[in-house]
């Protein structure tokens, strides 16, 4: 299995909603990320979590909140957000496995993403 | 401040010719370096990658070049086809901190039958 699942595809939701993005790999990766895009944008980096603990936040505001309940399992919980967060969320995960002594062969395996739009 | 650059938005190609996408970087850091090909509305796909110790590695019409004297890095597709089409982005990532991939901001590639 190297599928990332994302669920749902597609999320209308309003600004006073609270909603949540779900992501599973069953590929045995100890990292999983979450990346927003823009239209015509490169994917932006916003979490990162390594073995079940949260190792990078880009500065993200505390509006999106991200939990990951096991190793296979990442979640994005979603509140008060403003039309300009209207993008499509890709989970993404890798192996989280250092090379030592030389370089990182670090891959990423992204999943089809959740269209958003906030109204 | 973007790390990794794709400056051509768009290249058009026709189908059976050669492809040739191409990325610039500025932190010598990077070691690890991947191609990516994503259709509208789904998630990137892997397509390629290779490490600062080879100049080149292929994968049967894929081929990726490393020139790291000009922190310089091309995809090249032979031969090309429709289904080629697709925005590809270049990234680029460090040993010391390999979680982090730096996007550049894609090329769209269309492949005219």
């Amino acid at each position: 299995d190297t599928e990332v699942t994302q669920t749902p595809k597609h999320l209308v939701m309003g600004m006073t909603n609270k909603k949540s993005l779900k992501c599973e790999q069953h590929m045995g990766h100890r990292a999983m990320y979450w990346y927003k895009q823009k239209a015509k944008k490169p994917p932006e980096l916003m979490f990162v979590y390594s073995y079940e603990k949260l190792s990078i936040n880009e500065s993200v505001p505390s509006r999106f909140s991200p939990e990951c309940p096991n190793s296979s399992l990442l979640n994005l919980h979603l509140h008060a957000l403003q039309p300009e967060d209207s993008a499509l969320y890709l989970c993404a995960s890798s192996q989280d496995r250092p090379r030592l002594g030389g370089p990182t062969n670090e891959k990423l395996f992204f999943g089809s993403g959740t269209q958003l739009s906030v109204l | 401040d973007q790390q990794v650059k794709q400056n051509s938005p768009s290249l058009s190609v026709q189908e059976g010719r050669i492809s040739i996408l191409n990325c610039d970087y500025t932190n010598s850091m990077f070691d690890y370096f991947l191609w990516y090909k994503k259709y509208p509305a789904e998630g990137p796909t892997f397509l390629i990658s290779i490490s600062s110790i080879k100049d080149k590695n292929e994968d049967g019409r894929f081929t990726v070049f490393l020139n790291k004297s000009a922190k310089h890095l091309s995809l090249h597709i032979v031969p090309s086809q429709p289904g080629d089409s697709a925005v590809y982005f270049c990234a680029a990532s460090r040993v010391d901190n390999f979680n982090k991939f730096y996007f550049g901001s894609g090329t769209k590639l269309n492949v005219k039958p």
